[in-house]
């Protein structure tokens, strides 16, 4: 089945510096969708991409669709305390459209 | 956007037995689903909630371990069945109004199982 690789699994950061991290597939998506899980929570939708090559931007977080369909990448800019959690990569499998796969999750710890 | 409340939100029971767990949709949703997410790793979807007809459910996951209903457009229930240490473990409803839109996730349950 569809399957989404997560990178890196885990990322202890200075406050202020910025993020990156991606997510790649061996199948095509036509969806990628970044969300983040803080403690406690069920997962929030970040940011939703439905094109081959989309950038799109939620404040201090860009995420690409990459052109071969096979991967994106989100990143975070002057990361802040509460930027802390899990974040997701997803997408929706084969042409259901809507039952989603996610990849391993990435762990993001702030220090202050 | 749409709010979900899910009821537990967390529990701890004794193996062999079963629990229910409640999923409420602020809106009329189309589709509902039903996933795990096992201590420390990412979410796996159990099923698929169909209102008026039976679940759909992925491979590795049955009805008898995990029957689940949706009787109406706001509403589902998942229940975890002879429960075993191994079902420990968060389970998460979520709703998504239409097929292009974006899919809405409840807080999660979670379940301990002694």
């Amino acid at each position: 089945g569809q399957q989404l690789n997560q990178s890196p699994q885990s990322m202890f950061i200075q406050e202020g510096e910025d993020v990156s991290m991606n997510c790649t597939s061996s199948s095509i998506f036509n969806t990628w969708l970044w969300y983040k899980q803080d403690p406690g929570e069920g997962p929030v939708l970040l940011i939703a991409l439905y094109k081959a090559g989309e950038l799109t931007s939620n404040g201090r977080l860009t995420a690409q669709f990459g052109i071969t369909r096979k991967d994106s990448f989100l990143n975070i800019s002057a990361s802040i305390p509460s930027d802390v959690g899990i974040y997701f990569c997803a997408g929706p499998r084969g042409n259901a459209g809507n039952m989603l796969t996610f990849g391993g999750g990435t762990r993001l710890m702030v220090k202050p | 956007s749409a709010v979900i409340s899910q009821k537990p939100s967390r529990d701890i029971c004794q193996r062999g037995t079963s629990l229910t767990i409640q999923c409420q949709v602020d809106s009329q949703v189309t589709m509902m689903f039903w996933y795990r997410q096992q201590p420390g790793q990412s979410l796996t979807l159990i099923a698929t909630a169909n209102q008026g007809s039976e679940a759909t459910y992925e491979s590795g996951f049955v009805i008898d371990k995990f029957p689940i209903s949706r009787p109406n457009l706001t509403f589902s229930t998942l229940t975890v069945s002879n429960m075993s240490p191994e079902d420990s473990s968060i389970y998460l409803c979520s709703a998504q109004r239409g097929r292009q839109e974006t899919q809405y996730f409840g807080p999660g349950t979670r379940l301990l199982v002694l």
